[in-house]
Protein backbone atom coordinates (compact mmCIF):
# COMPACT_ATOMS: atom_id res chain seq x y z
CA UNK A 1 0.00 0.00 0.00
CA UNK A 2 0.87 3.44 -0.09
CA UNK A 3 3.30 5.03 2.60
CA UNK A 4 5.57 7.99 3.77
CA UNK A 5 8.16 8.12 5.35
CA UNK A 6 10.13 11.20 7.05
CA UNK A 7 13.50 11.48 8.57
CA UNK A 8 12.27 10.92 13.20
CA UNK A 9 12.74 13.78 15.17
CA UNK A 10 13.09 15.66 17.12
CA UNK A 11 14.85 18.27 15.05
CA UNK A 12 16.58 20.91 17.06
CA UNK A 13 18.64 23.88 15.30
CA UNK A 14 19.69 27.19 15.91
CA UNK A 15 17.71 30.34 14.61
CA UNK A 16 19.45 31.12 11.15
CA UNK A 17 20.38 27.34 10.66
CA UNK A 18 19.35 25.75 7.11
CA UNK A 19 16.66 23.11 7.08
CA UNK A 20 16.04 19.96 5.98
CA UNK A 21 13.31 17.53 6.61
CA UNK A 22 13.90 14.57 4.70
CA UNK A 23 10.42 12.46 3.02
CA UNK A 24 10.61 9.57 0.81
CA UNK A 25 7.24 7.76 -0.19
CA UNK A 26 5.69 4.74 -1.87
CA UNK A 27 2.49 4.58 -4.19
CA UNK A 28 1.23 3.07 -6.96
CA UNK A 29 0.76 6.11 -10.04
CA UNK A 30 1.48 9.55 -9.55
CA UNK A 31 -0.38 10.81 -5.68
CA UNK A 32 0.34 14.74 -4.62
CA UNK A 33 2.12 15.45 -2.36
CA UNK A 34 1.89 17.50 0.78
CA UNK A 35 3.46 19.30 3.78
CA UNK A 36 1.55 20.14 6.86
CA UNK A 37 2.54 22.24 9.80
CA UNK A 38 0.95 21.75 13.69
CA UNK A 39 1.82 24.27 15.90
CA UNK A 40 1.73 23.85 19.51
CA UNK A 41 -2.36 23.04 21.05
CA UNK A 42 -3.47 23.75 17.32
CA UNK A 43 -4.90 22.39 13.85
CA UNK A 44 -2.78 20.87 10.67
CA UNK A 45 -2.16 23.50 8.25
CA UNK A 46 -1.08 23.16 4.68
CA UNK A 47 2.30 24.73 4.08
CA UNK A 48 3.07 23.81 0.30
CA UNK A 49 2.29 20.86 -2.04
CA UNK A 50 2.94 19.65 -5.50
CA UNK A 51 0.46 17.72 -7.98
CA UNK A 52 2.92 16.65 -10.38
CA UNK A 53 6.81 15.08 -11.25
CA UNK A 54 9.31 18.45 -10.56
CA UNK A 55 7.02 20.99 -9.40
CA UNK A 56 8.08 22.78 -6.66
CA UNK A 57 5.88 24.15 -3.25
CA UNK A 58 6.96 26.97 -1.64
CA UNK A 59 5.78 29.06 1.00
CA UNK A 60 6.98 31.07 3.65
CA UNK A 61 10.52 30.35 2.97
CA UNK A 62 9.88 26.64 2.65
CA UNK A 63 10.17 24.78 -0.48
CA UNK A 64 9.82 20.88 -1.50
CA UNK A 65 10.32 19.89 -4.95
CA UNK A 66 8.41 16.51 -6.39
CA UNK A 67 11.25 14.18 -7.51
CA UNK A 68 9.46 10.67 -9.05
CA UNK A 69 13.08 9.42 -9.56
CA UNK A 70 13.78 9.40 -5.87
CA UNK A 71 10.15 8.90 -4.59
CA UNK A 72 11.22 11.97 -2.70
CA UNK A 73 9.49 15.66 -0.88
CA UNK A 74 12.41 16.71 1.30
CA UNK A 75 11.57 19.97 3.02
CA UNK A 76 13.76 22.47 2.96
CA UNK A 77 14.37 26.19 4.37
CA UNK A 78 17.43 28.78 3.76
CA UNK A 79 17.01 30.11 7.10
CA UNK A 80 14.65 29.00 10.23
CA UNK A 81 13.21 31.33 12.84
CA UNK A 82 12.15 29.87 16.63
CA UNK A 83 8.59 30.86 15.24
CA UNK A 84 8.92 27.47 13.11
CA UNK A 85 9.06 25.70 15.63
CA UNK A 86 6.19 22.93 15.21
CA UNK A 87 5.82 19.75 14.08
CA UNK A 88 6.25 18.89 10.38
CA UNK A 89 3.78 16.22 8.54
CA UNK A 90 4.88 15.30 5.12
CA UNK A 91 1.55 13.45 3.47
CA UNK A 92 0.58 11.78 0.06
CA UNK A 93 -2.68 11.85 -1.77
CA UNK A 94 -3.54 9.15 -4.71
CA UNK A 95 -5.36 9.73 -7.64
CA UNK A 96 -8.82 9.07 -7.03
CA UNK A 97 -8.85 7.77 -3.11
CA UNK A 98 -9.49 10.50 -0.92
CA UNK A 99 -7.82 9.49 2.32
CA UNK A 100 -4.13 11.34 3.12
CA UNK A 101 -1.24 8.98 4.12
CA UNK A 102 0.70 10.94 6.66
CA UNK A 103 4.10 10.43 7.39
CA UNK A 104 4.76 10.25 11.48
CA UNK A 105 5.79 13.81 11.77
CA UNK A 106 9.32 15.62 13.05
CA UNK A 107 8.96 17.25 15.37
CA UNK A 108 11.35 20.94 14.53
CA UNK A 109 12.91 23.05 17.96
CA UNK A 110 14.53 26.14 16.83
CA UNK A 111 16.41 28.14 19.74
CA UNK A 112 17.42 32.13 19.72
CA UNK B 1 -10.51 32.09 2.54
CA UNK B 2 -9.43 28.68 3.47
CA UNK B 3 -11.53 28.62 6.88
CA UNK B 4 -12.48 25.67 8.76
CA UNK B 5 -13.96 26.46 12.26
CA UNK B 6 -14.71 23.75 14.83
CA UNK B 7 -16.56 23.93 18.12
CA UNK B 8 -16.19 23.43 20.97
CA UNK B 9 -12.45 24.32 21.26
CA UNK B 10 -12.08 21.82 24.44
CA UNK B 11 -14.50 18.90 25.56
CA UNK B 12 -14.25 17.19 28.73
CA UNK B 13 -16.98 14.49 29.03
CA UNK B 14 -17.58 11.66 31.43
CA UNK B 15 -18.33 7.73 30.14
CA UNK B 16 -21.90 8.02 29.97
CA UNK B 17 -22.28 11.81 28.40
CA UNK B 18 -23.97 12.46 24.88
CA UNK B 19 -22.22 15.02 23.52
CA UNK B 20 -21.43 16.74 19.58
CA UNK B 21 -18.50 17.80 17.59
CA UNK B 22 -19.55 20.57 15.20
CA UNK B 23 -17.01 21.39 12.17
CA UNK B 24 -18.18 24.27 9.70
CA UNK B 25 -16.78 25.55 6.30
CA UNK B 26 -17.74 28.25 3.76
CA UNK B 27 -15.82 27.22 1.00
CA UNK B 28 -18.29 25.52 -0.83
CA UNK B 29 -16.40 22.28 -0.58
CA UNK B 30 -18.49 19.26 -0.91
CA UNK B 31 -15.96 16.78 0.82
CA UNK B 32 -15.72 17.16 4.71
CA UNK B 33 -13.68 14.56 7.14
CA UNK B 34 -13.30 13.46 10.84
CA UNK B 35 -10.07 12.42 12.10
CA UNK B 36 -8.75 11.95 15.36
CA UNK B 37 -5.28 12.23 16.32
CA UNK B 38 -3.33 10.90 19.61
CA UNK B 39 -0.27 12.86 21.06
CA UNK B 40 2.81 12.73 18.91
CA UNK B 41 1.10 11.07 16.31
CA UNK B 42 -0.02 11.82 12.75
CA UNK B 43 -3.69 12.14 12.21
CA UNK B 44 -5.71 8.79 11.60
CA UNK B 45 -8.86 9.18 9.34
CA UNK B 46 -12.72 8.55 10.78
CA UNK B 47 -14.85 9.01 8.48
CA UNK B 48 -15.11 10.33 5.23
CA UNK B 49 -18.51 12.67 3.54
CA UNK B 50 -18.77 13.34 -0.09
CA UNK B 51 -21.46 15.35 -1.49
CA UNK B 52 -23.12 15.02 1.83
CA UNK B 53 -23.27 11.30 2.08
CA UNK B 54 -20.73 9.22 4.05
CA UNK B 55 -18.55 7.53 1.73
CA UNK B 56 -15.66 6.28 3.77
CA UNK B 57 -15.57 4.48 7.55
CA UNK B 58 -12.96 3.34 8.76
CA UNK B 59 -14.31 0.78 11.00
CA UNK B 60 -15.09 3.13 13.93
CA UNK B 61 -17.03 2.00 16.24
CA UNK B 62 -20.35 3.09 17.13
CA UNK B 63 -20.12 5.13 19.99
CA UNK B 64 -19.22 7.71 17.48
CA UNK B 65 -21.92 8.69 15.04
CA UNK B 66 -21.19 11.50 12.15
CA UNK B 67 -23.57 13.83 10.45
CA UNK B 68 -23.43 15.85 7.62
CA UNK B 69 -26.56 18.24 7.40
CA UNK B 70 -25.96 20.01 4.75
CA UNK B 71 -22.69 20.67 2.19
CA UNK B 72 -21.35 23.39 5.07
CA UNK B 73 -22.09 21.20 8.30
CA UNK B 74 -20.27 17.94 9.56
CA UNK B 75 -21.20 16.59 13.06
CA UNK B 76 -19.63 13.72 15.53
CA UNK B 77 -22.10 12.66 17.80
CA UNK B 78 -20.25 11.07 20.93
CA UNK B 79 -21.78 8.24 23.14
CA UNK B 80 -20.54 6.50 25.96
CA UNK B 81 -17.09 6.89 25.27
CA UNK B 82 -13.92 5.28 26.58
CA UNK B 83 -10.92 6.82 28.58
CA UNK B 84 -8.65 5.89 25.61
CA UNK B 85 -10.67 7.86 22.86
CA UNK B 86 -9.20 11.29 24.52
CA UNK B 87 -7.66 12.89 21.66
CA UNK B 88 -7.78 15.67 19.18
CA UNK B 89 -10.67 15.78 16.83
CA UNK B 90 -10.07 17.25 13.46
CA UNK B 91 -12.34 18.13 10.57
CA UNK B 92 -11.16 18.88 7.17
CA UNK B 93 -12.94 19.50 3.57
CA UNK B 94 -12.24 19.99 0.30
CA UNK B 95 -12.89 20.59 -3.26
CA UNK B 96 -13.53 17.53 -5.04
CA UNK B 97 -11.77 17.59 -8.52
CA UNK B 98 -10.47 14.93 -10.60
CA UNK B 99 -7.64 12.83 -10.12
CA UNK B 100 -5.21 13.94 -7.39
CA UNK B 101 -5.56 17.96 -7.15
CA UNK B 102 -7.54 17.62 -4.05
CA UNK B 103 -6.44 20.02 -1.06
CA UNK B 104 -7.93 19.07 2.19
CA UNK B 105 -8.39 22.04 4.40
CA UNK B 106 -7.75 21.55 8.95
CA UNK B 107 -9.56 23.00 11.27
CA UNK B 108 -8.14 23.87 14.76
CA UNK B 109 -9.39 20.91 16.40
CA UNK B 110 -11.24 19.84 19.36
CA UNK B 111 -9.31 18.60 22.38
CA UNK B 112 -11.82 16.16 23.88
CA UNK B 113 -10.76 14.58 27.27
CA UNK B 114 -13.24 12.15 28.79
CA UNK B 115 -12.83 10.68 32.20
Amino acid sequence: GDSVTQMEGPVTLSEEAFLTINCTYTATGYPSLFWYVQYPGEGLQLLLKATKADDKGSNKGFEATYRKETTSFHLEKGSVQVSDSAVYFCALKAGGAQKLVFGQGTRLTINP
Amino acid sequence: DTEVTQTPKHLVMGMTNKKSLKCEQHMGHRAMYWYKQKAKKPPELMFVYSYEKLSINESVPSRFSPECPNSSLLNLHLHALQPEDSALYLCASSHPRASNQETQYFGPGTRLLVL
